[in-house]
């Protein structure tokens, strides 16, 4: 099945920092998000971006489909962004249902 | 608007005994609907998924198993509960044709002593 990587696995930055995380996949893709995971669990859809770009607020995603990475980027960040970031892809040609499988995640901790 | 639900929210059970998950949907009709589940520290895994009423994929060889009784129900169970079966329960839903976002619901914590 298809790989997902996400890096860097950990992350602590001071509040007012910017971050990039990176999700590489081995396979092409029909389908790929990107998630926040707060402390509470809840698994906040951030981005549908199976390939482009876009931005909400302080938050924007770009993903290389043909070089098979996406990239997501936070300015400014605050204390409530701390959690665990997912990418989660669907590849490509497998049927009716999306079927997504998770990378590892990246832990941010911001800090004051 | 599309809402999903899922209870209990948090849920402790002996080793042997049963269980029943629940999950339904809001404001959609003949979503695909699926289970995953999230060891502690770890990513999400795909259990189950089900694309219409009484039809269900299995994506995982375990010791669980789903129904989907209704159109936007889907349930999560087990005969006899593992200490292996410990874990963070998701239900998630997405429209049905075509490659489409999965949006997810609170999530189950399940705990087996």
């Amino acid at each position: 099945g298809i790989q997902v990587e996400q890096s860097p696995p950990d992350l602590i930055l001071q509040e007012g920092a910017n971050s990039t995380l990176r999700c590489n996949f081995s396979d092409s893709v029909n389908n790929l998000q990107w998630f926040h995971q707060n402390p509470w669990g809840q698994l906040i859809n951030l981005f549908y971006i199976p390939s482009g770009t876009k931005q909400n607020g302080r938050l924007s995603a770009t993903t290389v489909a043909t070089e098979r990475y996406s990239l997501l980027y936070i300015s400014s960040s605050q204390t409530t962004d701390s959690g665990v970031y997912f990418c989660a892809v669907d590849g490509a040609n497998t049927g009716t249902a999306s079927k997504l499988t998770f990378g590892t995640g990246t832990r941010l901790q911001v800090t004051l | 608007s599309q809402t999903i639900h899922q209870w209990p929210a948090t849920l402790v059970q002996p080793v042997g005994s049963p269980l029943s998950l629940e999950c339904t949907v809001e404001g959609t009709s003949n979503p695909n609907l699926y289970w995953y589940r999230q060891a502690a520290g770890r990513g999400l895994q795909l259990l189950f998924y089900s694309v219409g009423i009484g039809q269900i994929s299995s994506e995982v060889p375990q010791n669980l198993s789903a129904s989907r009784p209704q159109d936007r129900q889907f349930i999560l169970s087990s005969k006899k509960l593992l200490l292996s079966d410990s874990g963070f329960y998701l239900c998630a839903w997405s429209v049905l044709w075509g490659s489409q976002p999965q949006h997810f619901g609170d999530g189950t914590r399940l705990s087996i002593l």
